[in-house]
């Protein structure tokens, strides 16, 4: 079983549309929780971090279940720069390995 | 001023060949990673050093030698190079195993085995 798994997509949205990514992980001690962004051809960038009471930046909001070993993350009224590929990176911190998931890719039409 | 910088940016060799990818951080961070990401995209984690130390070695052939001379840099040497090696190639940075702080990277090595 993947440490990380989520849904690879693509996910082809609307301008102005609500999206919402979800990703699911095994080990269940893990303890630190971020979404980063891929651009085509480019290095992966930290989108936000997740924290256990859930957290929003403007128009992205993420949510962790501790519980369900499951992270979201909601993208509101998307915008043509949203389009990029979101990975669920999940650290179990046992030696500070990053686990990612493979990535979905959202593409977000005028 | 770059955080992670690697090099060369792309590479392209023949089978058989010997070729190095080296990395650097100006972050002061005490741990750095090697990446490969696939063409199906995968970021899979190949091996983590901190502070000179290799803590992470995930399964990779004896072919992949990395080498972390300082805290600030840590290279990867590939001898005799299969065509599965192609991939990019990410160098990250964190700030240490006692942080779970985020990952810096580098913009990627793509490397092409003909």
């Amino acid at each position: 079983r993947k440490e990380v798994e989520q849904d690879p997509g693509p996910f082809n949205v609307p301008e102005g549309a609500t999206v919402a990514f979800n990703c699911t992980y095994s080990n269940s001690a893990s303890q630190s929780f971020f979404w980063y962004r891929q651009d085509c051809r480019k290095e992966p960038k930290l989108l936000m971090s997740v924290y256990s009471s859930g957290n929003e930046d403007g128009r992205f909001t993420a949510q962790l279940n501790r519980a369900s070993q499951y992270i979201s993350l909601l993208i509101r009224d998307s915008k043509l720069s949203d389009s990029a590929t979101y990975l669920c990176v999940v650290n179990p911190f046992t030696g500070n390995q990053f686990y990612f998931g493979t990535g979905t890719s959202l593409t977000v039409i005028p | 001023d770059t955080a992670v910088s690697q090099t060369p940016k792309y590479l392209v060799t023949q089978m058989g060949n010997d070729k190095s990818i080296k990395c650097e951080q100006n972050l002061g961070h005490d741990t750095m990673y090697w990446y490969k990401q696939d063409s199906k995209k995968f970021l899979k984690i190949m091996f983590s050093y901190n502070n000179k130390e290799l803590i992470i070695n995930e399964t990779v052939p004896n072919r992949f030698s990395p080498k972390s001379p300082d805290k600030a840099h840590l290279n990867l040497h590939i001898n005799s190079l299969e065509l599965g090696d192609s991939a990019v190639y990410f160098c990250a940075s964190s700030p240490g195993t006692r942080d779970t702080g985020e990952l810096f990277f580098g913009e990627g090595s793509r490397l092409t085995v003909l």
